[in-house]
Formats: C-alpha cells, structure tokens, sequence
C-alpha cells in the first residue's frame, strides 16, 4: 500500500541548532515534493518545493533535499529559533495526479531557547 | 493581498443535517481545492475545481459535494453529516490548472457533529 512517513514522535531542538526532518514514502513515484508549516489552529503555509529531478533546494535557512532512490526527502531548518517551533508537512504530487497532493501526518518541532 | 477566505470559522451540526463550508480564493486565482484535516490524520484531497469543472475527486462518499461559482469562489456540501465527519475542512487555490504550483491555504471551517 502507498504510504507517506514522518516523524511521529516531536522533534525538540535548542536554539541555533539545525533541524532535520524525514519526509520516507512507499509505492509512490512522485513528480514533485512540497513542505509546508502549519501553525496550531491555521492553514498550512507552503515552504518550498522541489522536482524529481532535483537534488536540493535552498531558500534563507531552510534546504530540502529528494533522494528518489531512497524514496526520502530531508528538510533541513539551519540556526533554529523559537519561531521556527510548528509542525511541518510533506505532501507529494504525482504525475497526471490531478494536481492532488497526498500529506504526511507533520512532524511537531518545538525550539527551546 | 487577500488570501484565501473561509467561512464559516466554526459549525456546529447534528447528525444528519447537512453542511456548507464556503471559500474565496487570492484574486486571479482560478483552481479551488478542498481537504479535510481530521484529528491526528493528515490531510486527506476531497475536491479539485477550475474553471467552474470539477477535475478530481479524493475517496470520499458521493455526500461529500461542492461546486465552484462563475468568480471562482467555492462551495463544500457535506450531506447526512456524521460523526466521523468532524474536522478542520481546508481550502486551497493555486493561480490555474497547471500542476507543480504551491497551494495557497486558508485557514479552515471547524466542522463539529453533535
């Protein structure tokens, strides 16, 4: 069965320090990956995204990368800060998806000062 | 620029009855989509519109309905509400149909069956 995989458990980080969070998805061949934050009561807000094709991306402190033989993509949050604390999720777009994206459940990450 | 509106914010419904979320999308923008964020789930894809068609469909029951207006608001009918259809029901809009765009979300309808 298909199935998009994050962190269950919350990731808790001090200040300054990076973040790594793990996008792993089975029995999907996605056309494109995307990330999203969303903050406790709100919409999700789109992040970044990145092709198959694609390796890495980069915008200000935050880089993904998509490694579609391991079937995972990394998001990466550089020099941490409190403000960065929410839960973060991974959707993929398939091909002739229909523009239909499929989300993980997000990874909570708290900063602590 | 506005964002994506929403209303209402929250409803409260009983079993049976029936429900009408409703969504605005950014200005220029021509393709709505809907999910549904129930607790501890992800979200999950109900509904694709552009250009007043609907152009996808998740795996939800034929009670789960919606249309899109000739100015590209959206509607989001839910039928014989139950239980299991509280959650947080969230739109999206992108600037047309083609794909590899980021959805632009707001900030959802409460949905709560009593």
């Amino acid at each position: 069965s298909q199935k998009i995989e994050q962190n269950s458990e919350a990731l808790n980080i001090q200040e300054g320090k990076t973040a790594t969070l793990t996008c792993n998805y089975t029995n999907y061949s996605p056309a494109y990956l995307q990330w999203y934050r969303q903050d406790p009561g709100r919409g999700p807000v789109f992040l970044l995204l990145i092709r198959e094709n694609e390796k890495e991306k980069r915008k200000e402190r935050l880089k993904v990368t998509f490694d579609t033989t391991l079937k995972q993509s990394l998001f990466h949050i550089t020099a941490s800060q409190p403000a960065d604390s929410a839960t973060y999720l991974c959707a993929l777009e398939l091909t002739g998806g229909g523009n239909k994206l499929t989300f993980g459940t997000g990874t909570q990450l708290k900063v602590e000062l | 620029e506005a964002g994506v509106t929403q209303s209402p914010t929250h409803l409260i419904k009983t079993r049976g009855q029936q429900a009408t979320l409703r969504c605005s999308p950014i200005s220029g923008h021509t393709s709505v989509y809907w999910y549904q964020q129930a607790l501890g789930l992800g979200l999950q894809f109900l509904l694709w519109y552009d250009e007043g068609e609907e152009r996808n469909r998740g795996n939800f029951p034929p009670r789960f309905s919606g249309r899109q207006f000739p100015n590209y608001s959206s509607e989001l009918n839910v039928n014989a509400l139950e239980l299991e259809d509280s959650a947080l029901y969230l739109c999206a809009s992108t600037l047309d149909r083609r794909d590899n765009q980021p959805q632009h979300f707001g900030d959802g309808t409460r949905l709560s069956i009593l």
